[in-house]
């Protein structure tokens, strides 16, 4: 069965620092993922996704990047995080190959940015 | 531009009772909608979707409907149970991507 992993589940960063934040799937090859996050109060946005490895297409301009180096790791980065960049950020996968797009998330990451 | 929009933030129903979430949507090109539910601090789970060439789909106490020529969905929890209470979001399929609403936070109260 697939399983997909993010950590760390907490995080508590001052403003300026870097982030990085990984996710990992297991169990399938050559998924879709996706950042996603969900400020306090909103609802999910979509920061970006990549349908394979070294392809990312970026929803929104944002202080973030992505990068996927492997088939199945995304990684979310800043180089100086934002009192903004707080939330609960999302990692998800939906099978490459299929027509309908179910996507199955991660348990996610609280970053707060003091 | 909000493509896909829950207008109720929040519903609040008793237990044993029927709940009904609603969704509203702008582009007709989505093809695909989706049900998912949230618990605070967990990531979202899949609970039930429905293509858009269905106007009903049911899973156990879970049935969504789609009227496509009002661009609208909605979700039956039908008894609903006080494990029910979580934030909902719905979306919508459109080029590999999911579009979701602000999500509504029902409570079900015993």
């Amino acid at each position: 069965s697939q399983t997909i992993h993010q950590w760390p589940a907490t995080l508590v960063q001052p403003v300026g620092s870097p982030l990085s934040l990984e996710c990992t799937v297991e169990g399938t090859s050559n998924p879709n993922l996706y950042w996603y996050r969900q400020a306090a109060g909103r609802g999910l946005q979509l920061l970006f996704y990549s349908v394979g490895i070294g392809q990312i297409s970026s929803e929104v301009p944002q202080n973030l990047s992505a990068s996927r180096p492997q088939d199945r790791q995304f990684i979310l980065s800043s180089k100086k995080l934002l009192l903004s960049d707080s939330g609960f950020y999302l990692c998800a996968w939906s099978a490459g190959t299929s027509l309908y797009n179910e996507q199955f998330f991660g348990p996610g990451t609280r970053l707060t940015v003091l | 531009d909000q493509q896909v929009k829950q207008n109720s933030p929040s519903l609040s129903v008793q237990e044993g009772r029927i709940s009904i979430l609603n969704c509203d949507y702008t582009n007709s090109m989505f093809d695909y909608f989706l049900w998912y539910k949230k618990y605070p601090a967990e990531g979202p789970t899949f609970l039930i979707s429905i293509s858009s060439i269905k106007d009903k789909n049911e899973d156990g106490r879970f049935t969504v409907f789609l009227n496509k020529s009002a661009k609208h969905l909605s979700l039956h929890i039908v008894p609903s149970q006080p494990g029910d209470s979580a934030v909902y979001f719905c979306a919508a399929q459109g080029a590999q991507k999911l579009v979701f609403g602000q999500g509504t936070r029902l409570t079900i109260n015993p």
